[in-house]
């Protein structure tokens, strides 16, 4: 299996701030990684697919980067809205595998 | 559109069996391969299970491989997770997802992100 770390697990913040996330891979992936946004008792949502590709309807505030085994998600002025869970997950391989998830909160 | 709906989900006892469905419309069923996704209460995501389009292959997360059975029926557009020897560690919201995006390279397997979920259904494992 894929083994995924992500960091950090809570970031605080405040509107306006860019925000970074980064996820580690335990062996190169290419670029199958996706991002997920996730809010208190809702399913997952998907933001970003082939590492830096964003989902239709996506804010463009949001990007990815990276490829192999490391990658980054920025917000570049996180919005009211952004407050949420984050998780990168991996799609190069059986079993699928996510990170831990980041949680953002309000500073 | 797409539309994924879960139900069975339920308060079940340690070792026993649910049998979770999810209802798939606004897509050609039959053409997607689906999965599971379980939440833990106030825990991340875990992947549970998948079964190519037609149903000829399987895959398992460790965690519930030899109790969970995944499989789908085609003519009623839905996807089945039958869960046995459940324990405490099943409890969870179950979410069956999928793409549209999903394609099958023939040398190196089958590539597909979750752009569409489910509601989610809760699974309650406790005496």
């Amino acid at each position: 299996a894929i083994w995924m770390t992500q960091s950090p697990s809570l970031l605080s913040a405040s509107t306006g701030d860019r925000v970074t996330i980064s996820c580690r891979m335990s062996q190169g992936i290419s670029s199958y990684l996706a991002w997920y946004q996730q809010k208190p008792g809702k399913a997952p949502e998907l933001l970003i697919y082939a590492a830096s590709t964003l989902q239709s309807g996506v804010p463009s505030r949001f990007s990815g980067s990276g490829s192999g085994t490391d990658f980054t998600l920025t917000i570049s002025c996180l919005q009211s809205e952004d407050f949420a869970t984050y998780y990168c997950q991996q799609y190069y391989s059986f079993p699928r595998t996510f990170g831990q998830g980041t949680k953002v909160e309000i500073k | 559109q797409v539309q994924l709906v879960e139900s069975g989900g339920g308060v079940v006892q340690p070792g026993g069996s649910l049998r979770l469905s999810c209802a798939a419309s606004g897509f050609t069923f039959s053409s997607y391969g689906m999965h599971w996704v379980r939440q833990a209460p106030g825990k991340g995501l875990e992947w549970v299970a998948f079964i190519r389009y037609d149903g000829s292959n399987k895959y398992y997360a460790d965690s519930v491989k030899g109790r969970f059975t995944i499989s789908r029926d085609n003519s009623k557009n839905t996807l089945y997770l039958q869960m046995n020897s459940l324990r405490a560690e099943d409890t969870a919201v179950y979410y069956c997802a999928m793409s549209l995006a999903g394609y099958y390279d023939i040398l190196t397997g089958y590539y597909d992100y979750f752009d569409y979920w489910g509601q989610g259904t809760l699974v309650t494992v406790s005496s």
